[in-house]
C-alpha cells in the first residue's frame, strides 16, 4: 500500500458540493488509473493516463474530471455527483500502459459517500 | 454477457484443504490473465499473473489458463484462514482492461 497512496480515505459529500481526490505513486511508474468500486459489482476501469496523456475514458460522466499533472500524481475532480456514485475509489499506477504484460498495483482507495 | 464470469460464492474450504477458483473471460484476444485478492475493505493486490497456456507456480498458489477454453484458474494448496478473501480474476486484451466481480473464499479453521 505505501507505493500508491491516496486521500482522503473517507469523503462525505453533497450533490452540489465540489471535492477533489489525491493520488499519488512512489514507484516510478508511468500510467496511472481511477477504478471505481461498487457493492456487488466488478472494478470498473474509469480513467488511464498514460506519461501525462489520457489515453482511456470509458464512458465516464463528465462530472468526473480527472487530472494528471505529472507522471506521479493523479486527481479526480468531483462536482455535482449523485447518490449513486457513492462507491470506493481505486487508484492504480503500473510501469506503463502500452505493455501487454503490466501489472497494476493499487492504492488504499477512498470510501466516498454522496448525500 | 460479462466480460470476466466468475462464481460469488462463498466458497467454504477447511484449513489445509486446496482452494480452486475459477474464471471465464468472453474476448478471444485477451492475452494478460492476473488474480487479485482483495480483503474486505482493502484495495486488490496482486496474487498471480499468467500470460501463456499451462500452469505457472509461486509457492501455495499455481494459475491455470487455457486460451483455447476462454478460461483460467487460481488453486491455492494448504489454505489458511489468512486466505479468506474475496479473488479478482482480471483479463487484459491491450486498451481493454476488465475484472471479475470475484469469487469470496472462506477457509475454515
Amino acid at each position: 500500500e505505501t507505493g500508491v497512496t491516496q486521500t482522503p480515505r473517507h469523503l462525505v459529500m453533497g450533490m452540489t458540493n465540489k471535492k477533489s481526490l489525491k493520488c499519488e505513486q512512489h514507484l516510478g511508474h508511468n500510467a496511472m488509473y481511477w477504478y471505481k468500486q461498487s457493492a456487488k459489482k466488478p472494478l470498473e476501469l474509469m480513467f488511464v493516463y498514460n506519461f501525462k496523456e489520457q489515453t482511456e475514458n470509458n464512458s465516464v460522466p463528465s462530472r468526473f474530471s480527472p487530472e494528471c499533472p505529472n507522471s506521479s500524481h493523479l486527481f479526480l475532480h468531483l462536482h455535482t455527483l449523485q447518490p449513486e456514485d457513492s462507491a470506493l475509489y481505486l487508484c492504480a499506477s503500473s510501469q506503463d500502459w502500452t505493455g501487454n504484460t503490466d501489472t497494476q498495483y493499487f492504492g488504499p482507495g477512498t470510501r466516498l459517500t454522496v448525500l | 454477457q460479462k466480460e470476466v464470469e466468475q462464481n460469488s460464492g462463498p466458497l467454504s474450504v477447511p484449513e489445509g484443504a486446496i482452494a480452486s477458483l475459477n474464471c471465464t473471460y468472453s474476448d478471444r484476444g485477451s492475452q494478460s490473465f492476473f488474480w487479485y485478492r482483495q480483503y474486505s475493505g482493502k484495495s486488490p493486490e496482486l496474487i498471480m499473473s499468467i500470460y501463456s497456456n499451462g500452469d505457472k507456480e509461486d509457492g501455495r498458489f499455481t494459475a491455470q489458463l487455457n486460451k483455447a477454453s476462454q478460461y483460467v484458474s487460481l488453486l491455492i494448496r494448504d489454505s489458511q484462514p489468512s486466505d479468506s478473501a474475496t479473488y479478482l480474476c482480471a483479463v487484459r486484451n491491450f486498451n481493454k482492461f476488465y475484472f471479475g466481480s470475484g469469487t469470496k473464499l472462506n477457509v475454515k479453521p
